[in-house]
């Protein structure tokens, strides 16, 4: 079974404050993590294609870490705004399902101003 | 990335009846399309992967003869769900890949919610 599992699933933060959840993912036979941001009635957008352990990526406020040998990733957001406020999802295409991305249930930030 | 777009964005029909779904890529060649389906509160579920020109794949438990897909061309493919029931209302959201995407991204359409009454 190939389980990508993320925690928490919400998150309610105060504008302004910091936050980071949490990808975990088997370890062995990796390639590839993604982090994708999704708005409500808008497309999942992707924010990062991570494939080193030890990997750091940032985009604007926000920025993910990659630990390939323990099979987990940070998403870290920065001050955070209520535009933040969306479901973020990460997902693994293992080898073993070819180009198939197997996704976390996401979680859910919520940004009260 | 790819511009996906999902055609209807929803879509309310009565039991029994068939519905539609069209996923087009606008600027984007997409040898392989991807068809999920979201319940409440859960994550994305893979029903089936298509190729161009070739029949989809579906995954374990999702019925092909319920849920067609069409892939005709590098910017189209068409999911039809059969005979409707209101079991089958939920989230469903297509997205795109290519051989030339990076650690196999995928491009995704904004969805399209189906209700059967």
């Amino acid at each position: 079974i190939l389980n990508v599992e993320q925690s928490p699933q919400s998150l309610h933060v105060q504008e302004g404050d910091s936050t980071n959840f949490t990808c975990s993912f088997p370890s062995s036979n990796f390639y590839a993590l993604h982090w994708y941001r999704w708005e409500t009635a808008k497309s999942p957008e992707a924010l990062f294609v991570m494939t080193l352990n030890g990997d750091e990526k940032k985009k604007g406020r926000i920025s993910a870490t990659l630990n390939t040998k323990e099979g987990y990733s940070y998403l870290y957001i920065k001050g955070s705004q209520p535009e933040d406020s969306a479901t973020y999802l990460c997902a693994s295409p293992f080898r073993a399902a070819g180009n198939k991305l197997t996704f976390g249930g996401g979680t859910r930030v919520l940004v009260k101003p | 990335g790819a511009v996906v777009s999902q055609h209807p964005s929803w879509v309310i029909c009565k039991s029994g009846t068939s519905v539609k779904i069209e996923c087009r890529s606008l600027d984007f060649q997409a040898t392989t399309m991807f068809w999920y389906r979201q319940f409440p509160k859960q994550s994305l579920m893979l029903m089936a992967t298509s190729n161009e020109g070739s029949k989809a794949t579906y995954e374990q438990g999702v019925e092909k003869d319920k849920f067609l897909i069409n892939h005709a061309s590098l910017t189209l493919s068409t999911l039809t769900v059969t005979s409707a029931h209101p079991e089958d209302s939920s989230f469903y959201i297509c997205s795109v890949t290519s051989l030339a995407s990076v650690r196999n991204e995928q491009f995704f359409g904004p969805g399209t919610r189906l209700t059967v009454l």
